[in-house]
């Protein structure tokens, strides 16, 4: 099973808003409301950023939104800060043969 | 606090095998399943296994079955990887991570490195 599909790169300024899309198919982002997205740091260890497609975990800020559409999942960070520059990956249950795939990651930079 | 720590990373031979640890705590460990995730150096996260809360399920990456066991022993909170016939591209930091629930990772450790060489 491939990865799921991210942008290698997505920029903007900061206050400004990004998405960052995550495509998968109809077996894994779109059969199931499983989306997660992750934030790493450089030589840190990954962050939950969202769970459920759109769920945020205490502490992330609500800047940090989910959605989905199909088979095609998104992060949209609105109001950008200098520390949101990151690699950020989307992550997705694919049921019992392949459980969880993951994205090829999106490095984030802040312009 | 929640904490989980990984151990037992190393250089290793290709060809050889290698288990790796991961120590829970700060939660009832024996209610959420574990995962290990790897990632090689300047590439991608990597699912590799998830383990239940029970131990009676165990999933694991196509492109691994076959080299991989992954099993727990909740009397010591911890979950266990063990890798078989490593290549060099299994070199890798190595990351635990728990399970919310929901097929999302919301603590995980700082991993542990994996060098596979000669």
């Amino acid at each position: 099973q491939s990865a799921l599909t991210q942008p290698p790169s997505a920029s903007g300024s900061p206050g400004q808003s990004v998405t960052i899309s995550c495509t998968g198919t109809s077996s894994d982002v779109g059969g199931y409301n499983y989306v997660s997205w992750y934030q790493q740091h450089p030589g840190k260890a990954p962050k939950l950023m969202i769970s459920e497609v759109t769920k945020r975990p205490s502490g992330v800020p609500d800047r940090f939104s989910g959605s989905k559409s199909g088979n095609t999942a998104s992060l949209t960070v609105s109001g950008l800060q200098a520390e949101d520059e990151a690699d950020y990956y989307c992550s997705s249950y694919a049921g019992s043969d392949n459980y969880v795939l993951f994205g090829g990651g999106t490095k984030l930079t802040v312009l | 606090q929640v904490q989980v720590v990984e151990s037992g990373g190393g250089v290793v031979q290709p060809g050889r095998s290698l288990r790796l640890s991961c120590a829970a705590s700060g939660f009832t460990f024996s209610s959420y399943g574990m995962h290990w995730v790897r990632q090689a150096p300047g590439k991608g996260l990597e699912w590799m296994a998830v383990i239940w809360s029970d131990g009676n399920n165990r999933y694991y990456a196509d492109s691994l079955k076959g080299r991989l066991t992954i099993s727990r022993d909740n009397s010591k909170n911890t979950v266990y990887l063990q890798m078989y016939s490593l290549r060099g591209e299994d070199t890798a930091l190595y990351y635990c991570a728990r399970d919310v629930g929901t097929r999302a990772f919301d603590f995980w450790g700082q991993g542990t490195l994996v060098t596979v060489s000669s």
